[in-house]
């Protein structure tokens, strides 16, 4: 069974650049979220999808960044016209249901790079 | 509000035991522990539920005070594999985890 899969590993990126990070879910797993962590620091939730569904984007920059999870396909989380600022390790992880009752699990996740 | 973790950081020897506290000022649906070596994703650990329910690593043990909103992680008979950053991740109704700053473990051989 195959876990949860994020392409690139890693990106590099010029300022104002978009940068699209892509992440499939482990089989039978339609929550997904995605954090954002920076060196030396914690993992910082951003956002939580369901399928064809934003659950939850309050850990979301209201501007340059966005996600969704379509019907079929992976999940994008998208950021466009990047800073420097953006420089970090973007994980995924995904659950089979809600985290009430069962955990999740990560993404290698991507390490963007701004230029 | 993400949860505090102590000690930030803790060095061992091999066999030596630790615990790892993680204290919520939010009431708790569960807890989950996690570990994650330098470059790479964090693996689950442990997930503790309201009502006292367990899973995970058979190798680790952990507690959770619900009342308390505190959770601990302890690492017995520590080796070598064990080294690394835990965060301790909180649920408290809101179907997403607030992740602790973590705690760096160094285990000498």
């Amino acid at each position: 069974n195959a876990g949860v899969m994020q392409n690139p590993r890693h990106l590099v990126r010029r300022r104002g650049q978009e940068a699209r990070l892509r992440c499939s879910p482990m089989k039978g797993h339609s929550h997904v979220y995605w954090y954002r962590q920076l060196p030396e620091e914690g993992l910082k939730f951003m956002v939580y999808l369901q399928k064809e569904n934003i659950i939850d984007e309050s850990g979301m920059p209201k501007e340059r960044f966005s996600a969704e999870f379509p019907k079929e396909g992976p999940s994008i989380l998208r950021i466009q016209q990047v800073v420097r600022g953006d420089s970090a390790a973007y994980f995924c992880a995904s659950s089979p249901v809600a985290l009430k009752t069962d955990t999740q699990y990560f993404g290698p996740g991507t390490r963007l790079t701004v230029l | 509000q993400q949860p505090v973790q102590s000690p930030q950081a803790v060095i061992l020897r091999e066999g030596e035991d630790a615990v790892i506290n993680c204290s919520s000022s939010k009431a708790l649906y569960s807890v989950h522990w996690y570990r994650q070596k330098h470059g790479e994703a964090p693996v689950f650990l442990m997930i503790l539920l309201k009502g006292g329910e367990q899973k995970g690593h058979e190798k680790i043990s952990a507690s959770f005070n619900e009342k308390k909103q505190q959770s601990s992680l302890y690492l017995t008979a520590s080796q070598l594999s064990y080294s690394g950053t835990y965060f301790c991740g909180t649920e408290s109704g809101d179907y997403k985890l607030s992740f602790g700053a973590g705690t760096t473990v160094t285990v000498r051989a």
